[in-house]
């Protein structure tokens, strides 16, 4: 397994701010994702960050709205751009150990 | 759409007993699963992974996967209360570039 540790673990942020969710791995990982988890619901990939690459994102997100920085193999940020209070949700990190996930702790955002 | 149908549960079972978890997915061509178990407020821990039908044993943990009627389970021998908690079914249908879909989840009670 890898320790994946992920800060800030919760924020409350204003609307129209920026809040950027950092991710730090204790190995390196070619590949690491980052989701999300509204309440109650499950998890919902965002983006797929692999080093030396532009993050691939899914359906329904967009780089400008989430904009991922992979600048080595054990490191990555995700930011939450011009935040609504829709954006409040659980942020994950993942990182992808041979053929496994493991996640980070978690990052609770409420924008008010 | 590549989709991951889990019972969604409340599922309640008595101390000691047998919890039996299952998830279905859609796309045939998915090699690899996981059982990852989410305590309120934290983040999903892995508890099992799969890669072949049959069965996989874990301490009080069973894996079962059968391919052919894509459907994988879990089953939790002499459940203990510090068991409840929500089983979320991962499937990864990304192939090589590794994508997870994760199911909604089960939420099971273990009752002392």
């Amino acid at each position: 397994s890898a320790v994946i540790s992920q800060k800030p673990s919760r924020d409350i942020c204003q609307r129209g701010t920026s809040l950027t969710i950092q991710c730090q791995v204790d190995s390196q990982v070619t590949m690491m994702f980052w989701y999300r988890q509204q309440p109650g619901q499950s998890l919902t990939l965002i983006a797929t960050a692999n080093q030396g690459s532009e993050a691939t994102y899914e359906s329904g997100f967009v780089i400008d709205k989430f904009p991922i920085s992979r600048p080595n193999l054990t490191f990555s940020t995700l930011t939450v751009s011009n935040m609504s209070p829709e954006d409040s949700s659980i942020y994950l990190c993942s990182a992808k150990i041979s053929l496994e996930a493991f996640f980070g702790q978690g990052t609770r955002l409420t924008v008010v | 759409q590549k989709e991951v149908e889990q019972n969604s549960g409340p599922l309640s079972v008595p101390e000691g007993a047998i919890a039996s978890l299952n998830c279905t997915y859609s796309d045939r061509g998915s090699q690899s699963f996981f059982w990852y178990r989410q305590y309120s407020g934290k983040s999903p821990e892995l508890i099992m992974s799969i890669y072949s039908n049959g069965d996989k044993e874990d301490g009080r943990f069973t894996a079962q996967l059968n391919k052919a009627s894509q459907y994988v389970s879990l089953l939790i021998r002499d459940s203990q209360p510090s068991d409840s908690a929500t089983y979320l079914c991962a499937v990864n249908s990304g192939g090589s570039n590794y994508k997870l879909t994760f199911g909604k989840g089960t939420l099971l009670t273990v009752n002392p």
